[in-house]
Formats: C-alpha cells, structure tokens, sequence
C-alpha cells in the first residue's frame, strides 16, 4: 500500500520560506514515477506546483518557477518542497501526490498524501 | 500553456439522476486527461484516466469519454457518495499538468 505524508510548519510569515517534506512509504521515490506538489487555496480549486523524478530532474509551473525548489532524498525516500518569498496568496492546503506517464501512456495522479494546511500569516 | 475548463461549475441532482460533467481543453490533449472526485477535507481521489479507462476500486456507474479536446465524465445513478467537487486534469504536457476549476455537485 503506497502512501505519502507531508509535514512541515503550518504557519509561516509573509516574505519567509515554506518548507515541507512528503514522506513515502510502499513506493521508491527512485522508482519510475513522478513526484509532485499541488496546492488547494481555502474554498478553490487544484494548482500544480511542481514535479521531480528519480534523477533530480525537476519541473515548475512557469507561474511559481521563480520562487519554487524541490529537491529528493532517496536514502529517506522523501521528496520536499521549499517556496520563498510568500505572501497571503500562499496560504493553501498543499498535497504531494504521485503521477505516472511513460510509454505513450499516462495512469493519472494516483497517490495522494492527506495535504497540509499551510497559512501565511504575521 | 494549456487551459482547462468544466462545465458547469456547478449542478444540482438528484439521487439516482444520470450527471454529466464536460471539459474542454484549449488544444488537443490526446486522451492525457484524467478525473477526480473531491470530498471536503479530503484528497482528491483518482476515478477515470486516459479519458475513460476506470482506476481500480471505483464503481462501474463512473464512465469517461472524449479525446482531443472534448471531454465527457459521466455518473450514470447518482448515489449519496458522489455528491463531491469533480476535476479533471491533462498530462499532455507531463510532468507538468493543469487542472480544470471544479465542478460541484450538490443534492437537489
């Protein structure tokens, strides 16, 4: 059973840096899946962040691209997040999920963690 | 990039009702789109991918269809369990993916 966990502070100041890290168990973040983070604001819908695969290779949303980081640790099979510089429009519950595509086919996001709440705020 | 939009952004229905909810990408997607139902305070949870192929464990009244940029996810006999926010998602441009805004589905 695969499943990922995110952790990290839930309240962070504005112009700071958000920093979670996703825990995965019953998967290999060194394995041939992606690994992303999408955010949910309070009451909207779902934005893609980002995604990083196995060789550290990384993916931004052209919107975010600036601020965003991820980063992999195999050896504790976690992947994580940092995001500098935010502000109010931050605050959102922030999933990792992992996503599949290879071979001309593409199964869908089809782990997700419980999703963090992470409120940007003085 | 490409932009996804579902319609309607929101419905009313009625236990045992056939639902449709559609979405429409700004340019060919191939069959990369994927649907998700959403519970409040939950993750969202994987239904259909590849436009109509059903993920495992979800109920057979679930169908999908459509490819290049018109698509269709269908409910066929609402059950109480299925009033949730639906989206739908494209990974033609994988690893990156956009999301249409939701559609939420409420009992009449």
């Amino acid at each position: 059973q695969v499943h990922l966990q995110e952790s990290g502070p839930g309240l962070v100041k504005p112009s700071e840096t958000l920093s979670l890290t996703c825990g995965v168990s019953g998967s290999s973040v060194s394995s041939s899946f992606f690994w992303a983070w999408i955010r949910q604001p309070p009451g909207k819908g779902l934005e893609w962040i980002g995604t990083i695969y196995r060789s550290g290779t990384t993916y931004y949303n052209p919107s975010l691209k600036s601020r965003v980081t991820l980063s992999m640790d195999t050896s504790q099979n976690q992947f994580s997040l940092r995001l500098t510089s935010v502000t109010a429009a931050d605050t959102a519950v922030y999933y990792c999920a992992r996503d599949y595509c290879g071979g001309g086919r593409c199964s869908g996001t089809d782990y997700w963690g419980r999703g963090t709440l992470v409120t940007v705020s003085s | 990039d490409i932009q996804m939009t579902q319609s309607p952004s929101s419905l009313s229905a009625s236990v045992g009702d056939r639902v449709t909810i559609t979405c429409r990408a700004s340019q060919g997607i191939s069959t990369y789109l994927h649907w998700y139902q959403q519970k409040p305070g939950k993750a969202p949870k994987l239904l259909i991918f590849e436009a109509s192929t059903l993920q495992s464990g979800v109920p057979s009244r679930f169908s999908g269809s459509g490819s290049g940029t018109d698509f269709t996810l269908t409910i066929s006999s609402l059950q109480p369990e299925d009033f949730a926010t639906y989206y739908c998602q494209q990974t033609y441009t994988t690893p990156s993916m956009t999301f249409g805004q939701g559609t939420r589905l409420d009992i009449k």
